[in-house]
Order: C-alpha cells, then structure tokens, then sequence
C-alpha cells in the first residue's frame, strides 16, 4: 500500500493564481482531512470529509474549497492565492475519527 | 483556556536518558489521546494512541493518561538520536463525537549522541 499520497511536494505561486492540491489514499479509508501547518502553529484543520460527497468546514476553510467525489480522492483547490497561503499542507486519512495516517505534505510558497 | 496545551520546548537531552512529554486538555469528552512523530520535513506519522484511562507501552514509548486531571504523557526510555523530532499529542471525541482531532502544538526533541 503507498497510504496516502500528495502532489505536488513543492510549489510556488504568484498572488492571484489559483492551484489544486492532489490527495490520494488506497487504504479505503472514508475520514479525509487537509490540515496546513506553520512553523510554531501546530497544525490547523482546513477542511474535512466523512465519506464520498460529504465535505465540511474546519477551523480555517477561507479561500479553500474541496470535493470528495470518490471514497480514495480528496483534492484541495485554492483560488486567488494569497501570500498568507504559505505554508505546508498535510493531507490524511482515516478509517475511524482518531487514527490518521498523513502524506508527506505539499510546501506552497505564495509571492 | 484552550482545548488541547502543549509545552512548545524546544527539549535537549542526552542519549540514554528518560524523556516525558505531557500535555493537558479542557474537554472531557475526549475518549482517544494519540502520540504523533513528526520528522523535519515530513509528515506526522502516528505512534500510538490510548482509549480512556491507563497506560499503554510499545518497546521504549508509554503513553499514559489520566482523565481525572486532563493530563497525557509520552515517556521515552533510553532515547536515541534518531527519536530527534518533533512530538504532537492529539484528541478525539471518538465515535459519536466529533469526528475531528484536537491537536497540541507540538514539542522539539533533540536526543544529543
């Protein structure tokens, strides 16, 4: 099993642009997360899902958006990029709400 | 107060010696209480987690846990170089509960050879 998988590992973007972050996991878990972790911060949940077509808002969901359209897919769109988008982003999975596994995370520089 | 504190550290030690991590909570809703390791540069990876009340050990790393007073540990025996890395205590509701985790904002260990 790869677990969960995320691309791109790194990318940088100009103010304004938009991106989608891919999230993949072959475990058939239905929990989904993406958190974003600053330094010092700890990590912040942006959004979740319990299950295929169920999304749901964490505690900073502003300027994101996702969709679950499969049990093994949850993407994470941001549009007009911001440079307070910085930071490293951590998807995961779970197959009940306490035992996440994570991906190894994708660091987005905004300039 | 908030949900889940963590002392930040940093924390230096030497190799060999008994590390205690803690973290105290607010909400005693709480039924799950895990231990993630985060490497530099990469993603948290679970270590292990404990339901309710007790101890839990898995080779150097015991996980404790008192309700009563909203307090969790992580002891590490005997630590080694290569335990270097950040530790973050996280919380679940469990099932029926919220189905998100509350998470400390982690502690820098250093295990110097």
């Amino acid at each position: 099993n790869a677990g969960v998988t995320q691309t791109p590992k790194f990318r940088i973007l100009k103010i304004g642009q938009s991106m989608t972050l891919q999230c993949t996991q072959d475990m058939n878990h239905n929990y989904m997360y993406w958190y974003r972790q600053d330094p010092g911060m700890g990590l912040k949940l942006i959004y979740y899902s319990v299950g295929a077509g169920i999304t749901d808002k964490g505690e900073v969901p502003n300027g994101y958006n996702v969709s679950r359209s499969t049990t093994e897919d949850f993407p994470l769109r941001l549009e007009l990029a911001a440079p307070s988008q910085t930071s490293v982003y951590f998807c995961a999975s779970s197959r009940n709400t306490y035992e996440q596994y994570f991906g190894p995370g994708t660091r987005l520089t905004v300039t | 107060q908030k949900e889940v504190e963590q002392d930040p550290g940093p924390l230096s030690v030497p190799e060999g010696a008994i590390v205690s991590l803690n973290c105290t909570y607010s909400n005693s809703a709480f039924q799950y209480f895990m231990w993630y390791r985060q490497y530099s540069r990469k993603g948290p990876e679970l270590l292990m987690y404990t339901y309710s009340s007790g101890n839990k050990e898995d080779g150097r790393f015991t996980a404790q846990v008192d309700k009563s007073s909203k307090y969790i540990s992580l002891f590490i025996r005997d630590s080694q170089p290569s335990d270097s890395a950040t530790y973050l205590c996280a919380m679940s509701e469990g099932q029926g509960g919220s189905e998100k985790l509350v998470f400390g904002k982690g502690m820098k260990l250093t295990v110097n050879p």
